[in-house]
């Protein structure tokens, strides 16, 4: 069974960094693409980013570009989300998702229960 | 990359058929076969009900279908069960290589 259990978030002051991590079980861990998806307080689902299953890439949607940056480490079966200069709307639940492939194309697939993210002073 | 467009909310009564839009452009929804949606009821996180178009995953039951014309796609549930009442979002690849989501359909079962 797929298991993704995020942890890092918090409440943090604007300007602020965090960084998220998700630690996954239950599936091949290093031949999967990995996401990140975020969703405000009563809002819709936002993308924030994707990782191939090698890291050799990565995207972002451009809200968080240059601001974030996504990593993984296929020896720990960890996905990690370093985040910067955080602004009141990067306040939401971010989901650690795993693809149902290894490249960005494959669809997101499988989401673990997310990590509140609170921006405020 | 502009949200794709649903309908905020459509509802129907138990046993009958609904059908949800999701309306892209030619960057997205139009140009790929790579449309998924997710199933979210209230609290819980969401969850992969149809993937690349028309795809089912495994333990998803078949009164869920998908479909798409041009830049819209489409999901369509049949038999309506009060278990079916949640939120609903589709997504779609995109040109720049990244993911875009819909807006969100609240779907109740009167």
């Amino acid at each position: 069974e797929v298991q993704l259990v995020e942890s890092g978030g918090g409440l943090v002051q604007p300007g602020g960094s965090l960084r998220l991590s998700c630690s996954a079980s239950g599936f091949s861990f290093s031949i999967f693409a990995m996401h990140w998806v975020r969703q405000a307080p009563g809002k819709g689902l936002e993308y924030v980013s994707t990782i191939t299953s090698l890291g050799d890439s990565t995207y972002y949607a451009d809200s968080v570009k240059g601001r974030f940056t996504i990593s993984r480490d296929n020896s720990k079966n960890t996905l990690d989300l370093q985040m910067s200069s955080l602004r009141a709307d990067d306040t939401a639940v971010y989901y650690c998702v795993k693809g149902l492939g290894g490249m960005v194309v494959s669809a997101i697939a499988d989401w673990g229960q997310g990590t509140l993210v609170t921006v405020s002073s | 990359q502009s949200a794709l467009t649903q309908p905020p909310s459509v509802s129907g009564s138990p046993g009958q058929s609904v059908t949800i839009s999701c309306t892209g452009t030619s960057s997205d929804v139009g140009i790929y076969d790579r449309v998924s949606w997710y199933q979210q009821p209230p609290g819980t996180a969401p969850k992969l009900v149809i993937y690349e178009v028309t795809t089912r995953p495994s333990g998803v039951p078949d009164r869920f279908s998908g479909s798409k014309s041009g830049n819209t796609a489409s999901l369509t549930i049949s038999g309506l069960q009060a278990e079916d009442e949640a939120d609903y979002y589709c997504s779609s690849y995109t040109t720049s290589n990244t993911w875009v989501f819909g807006g969100g359909t609240k779907l109740t079962v009167l």
